[in-house]
């Protein structure tokens, strides 16, 4: 069985820029979740996505979008970066479902200058 | 809105001493409650979970939790830490959206060191 992959593992981009990150999911899980982790607070929900549609956003602007794919993996589009942008990415991958654990990847750091 | 209280950002402790994470949540409806730790460098991995039932919750590796509905706390406790508990500790809840958004509020972490 293999666990949820994000990648890159870190990027550096400059304020204004556009960024892509990736993750893909563990093997049937059919929900992905992004979360934000800033240096020093908990994880904060950006989204989620079940069977390729949007199913629930946090208080993130529009320049935050993302995708699934039939097979379940998904990406994380930032448009025009800000410093504050700069943060951990975390997805994780559970099956639609209260109380379903959600199975985090590693992350992908990524740096505003 | 959901939201989670963890009341110390930092807890030092002695190898072999006992511990306890504080966590405190609100919400207008029921819950799910999660314990994550974060070691560093490394993404979220989940410790224990209530979800109903017996209100004491256990993990694998000697920590437990205890659901209070009545002060809507859900503190984790372990009576003997070792070196290797020392992480980043996450206090979640979620509670369900609309359709069928589960999404995890996260509090803002409890970082344990365990010093020899």
């Amino acid at each position: 069985e293999t666990g949820v992959t994000q990648s890159p593992t870190h990027l550096i981009k400059t304020r204004g820029q556009q960024v892509t990150l990736r993750c893909s999911s563990q093997s049937g899980h059919n929900t992905v979740s992004w979360y934000q982790q800033a240096l020093g607070q908990g994880p904060q929900f950006i989204f989620q996505y079940y069977r390729e549609e949007e199913n629930g956003r946090g208080n993130f602007p529009p320049r935050f979008s993302g995708l699934q794919f039939p097979n379940y993996s998904s990406e994380l589009n930032v448009n025009a970066l800000e410093l504050d942008d700069s943060a951990l990415y975390l997805c994780a991958s559970s099956l639609a479902g209260g109380g379903n654990e959600q199975y985090f990847g590693p992350g992908t750091r990524l740096t505003v200058t | 809105a959901q939201s989670v209280t963890q009341l110390d950002s930092q807890v030092p402790v002695f190898e072999e001493a006992p511990v306890e994470l504080r966590c405190n949540y609100s919400s207008s409806v029921s819950v799910y409650l999660f314990w994550y730790v974060q070691y560093p460098n490394q993404g979220l991995q989940l410790l224990l979970k209530y979800l109903s039932g017996s209100t004491l919750v256990e993990s694998i590796n000697g920590f437990e939790a205890e659901f209070n509905k009545s002060q809507t706390s859900f503190h984790l406790r372990k009576p003997s830490v070792h070196i290797s508990d020392t992480a980043e500790y996450f206090c979640a809840v979620s509670e369900r959206g609309g359709g069928s958004n589960y999404k995890l509020t996260f509090g803002k972490g409890t970082l344990l060191t365990v010093n020899p």
